[in-house]
């Protein structure tokens, strides 16, 4: 089974920062990874899938990068709204297995 | 526009059988591979089952394998999971997910989850 490790596994972060989550998966999956957004007591929103194309309706300032093994997550300019859990997800492969998810705090 | 709404969700003892139901609209469900997804409490995602459209197609995480049976109904534009054999460890809330429109097996709409308590 292909593992994915995302890090850091908590971020702290003020509004208005760019922020960074990394997802790397433990063999190659091409462009083949999904991320998505869980607010607390919700359940988990696509914002993107292969790897930098965003979900319709979701905002601009979600984007996303990377192939192969390491992938990043950006958002741009920090929002209150933002507070969440991110998760990476690859389906290259049978098992399509998520990382352990990255939680986002504000400042 | 699309709706998935689960149900079936409870408390059970360890070895005891529960079905969860996950109720479709606003899309023609047939088209879609439809998936279970599971959170342990504070916990990540963990993908479960699929299910083809046809329901030809069916796929188990090995945690699961043997204990849950997941089905469909089309003209019901309903999905199902058996879980038998319950442990505690089965604990969890359980979404359905949809597979992408564009067919890869990423999840484009989920339901709002049940919750399933495994516990003497």
């Amino acid at each position: 089974d292909i593992q994915m490790t995302q890090s850091p596994s908590t971020l702290s972060a003020s509004v208005g920062d760019r922020v960074t989550i990394t997802c790397r998966a433990s063999q190659s999956i091409s462009s083949w990874l999904a991320w998505y957004q869980q607010k607390p007591g919700k359940a988990p929103k696509l914002l993107i899938y292969k790897a930098s194309i965003l979900e319709s309706g979701v905002t601009s300032r979600f984007s996303g990068s990377g192939s192969g093994t390491e992938f990043t997550l950006t958002i741009s300019s920090l929002q209150p709204d933002d507070l969440a859990t991110y998760y990476c997800q690859q389906y290259d492969s049978y098992l399509y297995t998520f990382g352990q998810g990255t939680k986002l705090q504000i400042k | 526009q699309v709706q998935l709404v689960e149900s079936g969700g409870g408390l059970v003892k360890p070895g005891g059988s529960l079905r969860l139901s996950c109720a479709a609209s606003g899309f023609t469900f047939s088209d879609y591979y439809i998936n279970w997804i599971r959170q342990a409490p504070g916990k990540g995602l963990e993908w479960v089952s699929y299910i083809s459209g046809s329901g030809n197609s069916i796929f188990y995480a090995a945690s699961v394998r043997g204990r849950f049976t997941i089905s469909r109904d089309n003209a019901k534009n309903s999905l199902y999971l058996q879980m038998n054999s319950l442990r505690a460890e089965d604990t969890a809330v359980y979404y359905c997910a949809r597979d992408s429109h564009s067919g890869y097996h990423y999840y484009d709409f989920w339901g709002q989850g049940t919750l399933v308590t495994v516990s003497s």
